[in-house]
């Protein structure tokens, strides 16, 4: 199994809801990340968790959560988002997210739209 | 710093000829580096990655990349492009640390 799973894969909020995204891997890496894409633009990295433990926070806005429950399970808990996060929300696993050569394995995304 | 330019924002090619997507970087140490594809609301798939063996790396579906250090190039090549080709790519450089550079990407769009 070489597969990140994310879920949903779309999401519609408004401004005041509370939502969170899933993120999913069995293939036994110990690091977790999370990217968000803005349409035609690179992924900007919001978050690495490795070994459960958050090791990158990207200065993101706190109305982003995130929490690692365990090895394979990532999640993002979203609160009070504004209609500029709206964006494809990438979840990604590599083997240690501790060297530089690492493989970087993607799932396919929650298209967020906030209204 | 560590950085990626990736020279075209878009390039246009007709199925069965060949593919340049052109890619430099700037880098103070010994670079690890990457192309990435995505299709259309899809994640983004590793297509190869160079790591200072073999300065020509083959990838995927039929691509390869060229590592010139003299140049501090690393182009993607595909001598035939096929329509499922057609993606949006990404030259990536990875810094000291694990956190990796993204360039802006090249939409390839592949016409019959």
């Amino acid at each position: 199994d070489t597969e990140v799973t994310q879920t949903p894969k779309h999401l519609v909020m408004g401004m005041t809801n509370k939502k969170s995204l899933k993120c999913e891997q069995h293939m036994g890496h110990r690091a977790m990340y999370w990217y968000k894409q803005k349409a035609k633009k690179p992924p900007e990295l919001m978050f690495v968790y490795s070994y459960e433990k958050l090791s990158i926070n990207e200065s993101v806005p706190s109305r982003f959560s995130p929490e690692c429950p365990n090895s394979s399970l990532l999640n993002l808990h979203l609160h009070a988002l504004q209609p500029e996060d709206s964006a494809l929300y990438l979840c990604a696993s590599s083997q240690e997210g501790r060297t530089r050569n690492e493989k970087l394995f993607f799932g396919s995304g929650t298209q967020l739209s906030v209204l | 710093a560590q950085s990626v330019t990736q020279l075209d924002s878009h390039v246009s090619v007709s199925e069965g000829t060949p593919v340049l997507l052109r890619c430099n970087y700037s880098s103070s140490y010994s670079p690890s580096l990457f192309w990435y594809v995505q299709h259309p609301n899809k994640g983004l798939q590793l297509l190869l990655k160079y790591t200072s063996a073999a300065t020509l790396v083959k990838g995927i579906n039929g691509f390869e990349a060229e590592f010139k250090k003299s140049e501090t190039s690393f182009h993607l090549t595909k001598p035939s492009a096929h329509m499922s080709d057609a993606a949006e790519y990404f030259c990536v450089v990875s810094d000291q640390g694990t956190a990796l550079i993204f360039g802006k990407g090249t939409t390839l769009s592949v016409s019959s």
